[in-house]
Order: C-alpha cells, then sequence, then structure tokens
C-alpha cells in the first residue's frame, strides 16, 4: 500500500490495548480541533471535533482532551482494533481564519494483533 | 453523507505538460480545497475557493492555478507540470465552521 508519511512518529500498541495519540498546537487563537484517521492510499476521514470552550468530548470508542494552558490535543481510542491501525492527524483552526485548517504532521498508529 | 470525489486516483504525466485535477462534491457546500501532502510535511495547502470564481492562494500556490466555474467543481491545474510536483494531491469541501471533508486523493506522477 501507499505510505502516508516516511518520517512519522509512530506508536505500536497491543490489539485491545488503549491507544492515546498526542497533538501539540502552537496558535493560542485557535478556537476549533479536529482529529482526522487516513488510512494507506486513502483521503483523510474525519473522527472527532471539539471546541475551545470544552475539554473533553466523546464519541464512539473515541475521546478527545483538550489542554489549553499547554496547547495540547490528546485522541484517546479504546479497546483499539487492527482496522484502527493507519495515521492520524489533527487540525486547528484560529478563530480568524475562515474556514482554513493548519494540519499536524501526524501519527502513525500500528496495532499489533 | 457528503462524498467528495476526484477525477483520478493516479496518474502519470510528462514534464512540460499541462495537468487538470477534477474535484466535485455532492453536498452544496460553499468551501472548496486542494492540498498537497508529502512525507514528512504533511498536508499543505494550495488553494481554497468560498464560491464560484472566487479563490484564494493558501500556502504553496507556485506552479498551480484553479478554477471555480461552478459550485460543485473545483479544478486544480499544473500549468507546467515538474517533477516536484510529484506528491498525493487531496480535495476537500467544507460549509460554515466544520470539519473538511476530503476526497480520495489523486496520486500524480510527473516524469
Amino acid at each position: 500500500g501507499e505510505s502516508v508519511g516516511l518520517h512519522l512518529p509512530t506508536l505500536s500498541v497491543q490489539e485491545g490495548d488503549n491507544s492515546i495519540i498526542n497533538c501539540a498546537y502552537s496558535n493560542s487563537a485557535s478556537d476549533y480541533f479536529i482529529w482526522y484517521k487516513q488510512e494507506s492510499g486513502k483521503g483523510p476521514q474525519f473522527i472527532i471535533d471539539i471546541r475551545s470552550n470544552m475539554d473533553k468530548r466523546q464519541g464512539q470508542r473515541v475521546t478527545v482532551l483538550l489542554n489549553k494552558t499547554v496547547k495540547h490535543l490528546s485522541l484517546q481510542i479504546a479497546a483499539t482494533q487492527p482496522g484502527d491501525s493507519a495515521v492520524y492527524f489533527c487540525a486547528e483552526k484560529g478563530h480568524n481564519a475562515g474556514n482554513m485548517l493548519t494540519f499536524g504532521g501526524g501519527t502513525r498508529l500500528m496495532v499489533k494483533p | 453523507d457528503v462524498k467528495v470525489t476526484q477525477s483520478s486516483r493516479y496518474l502519470v504525466k510528462r514534464t512540460g505538460e499541462k495537468v487538470f485535477l477534477e474535484c466535485v462534491q455532492d453536498m452544496d457546500h460553499e468551501n472548496m480545497f486542494w492540498y498537497r501532502q508529502d512525507p514528512g510535511l504533511g498536508l499543505r495547502l494550495i488553494y481554497f475557493s468560498y464560491d464560484v470564481k472566487m479563490k484564494e492562494k493558501g500556502d504553496i500556490p507556485e506552479g498551480y492555478s484553479v478554477s471555480r466555474e461552478k459550485k460543485e467543481r473545483f479544478s486544480l491545474i499544473l500549468e507546467s507540470a515538474s517533477t516536484n510536483q510529484t506528491s498525493m494531491y487531496l480535495c476537500a469541501s467544507t460549509v460554515g465552521y466544520n470539519e473538511q471533508f476530503f476526497g480520495p486523493g489523486t496520486r500524480l506522477t510527473v516524469l
């Protein structure tokens, strides 16, 4: 398959364990954050988003945590499955950025059976 | 579900050729974007459009142009393809202050 990124940090977890993927952002004016999942050879898929007036949001098996004090975003995946193997990256939107997103470099998640 | 489609999944062109990459979305989104994605560099914005016939430069517009004649279609044009434009090209669309929906990508190789 195609490689999305050859120089990405990699997180390797055992199937069934929980995964935590981290993202640091630099713009303190960012007020909207998104996590995307990108499987090999495919376009990015939306996972979950959070606005800056929240510090936690939960979806199905996923939780996003936002710490505005240290400008840190994390994605937690519960009971990681082989189908979760992909590149995950965060994106942020500044308050005055219109609809433009700034993307992080991504983390490759590898799930071991 | 929002659907963003791109005209080709894989494309091989020669240096100097004019290349058209087409993107179509079916959800009446005002905003459309073209990115390129390269190993180690992540997603970089080439051009975006807020409305028909409107376009704005992104971070790396050099060597590219765009066309938005209809709301649902946003075309990326490489006027004279070069080998350093070999990349994965991703189109996205959005409405309002929400997430961007991406197409499947076009892997362009310029020989």
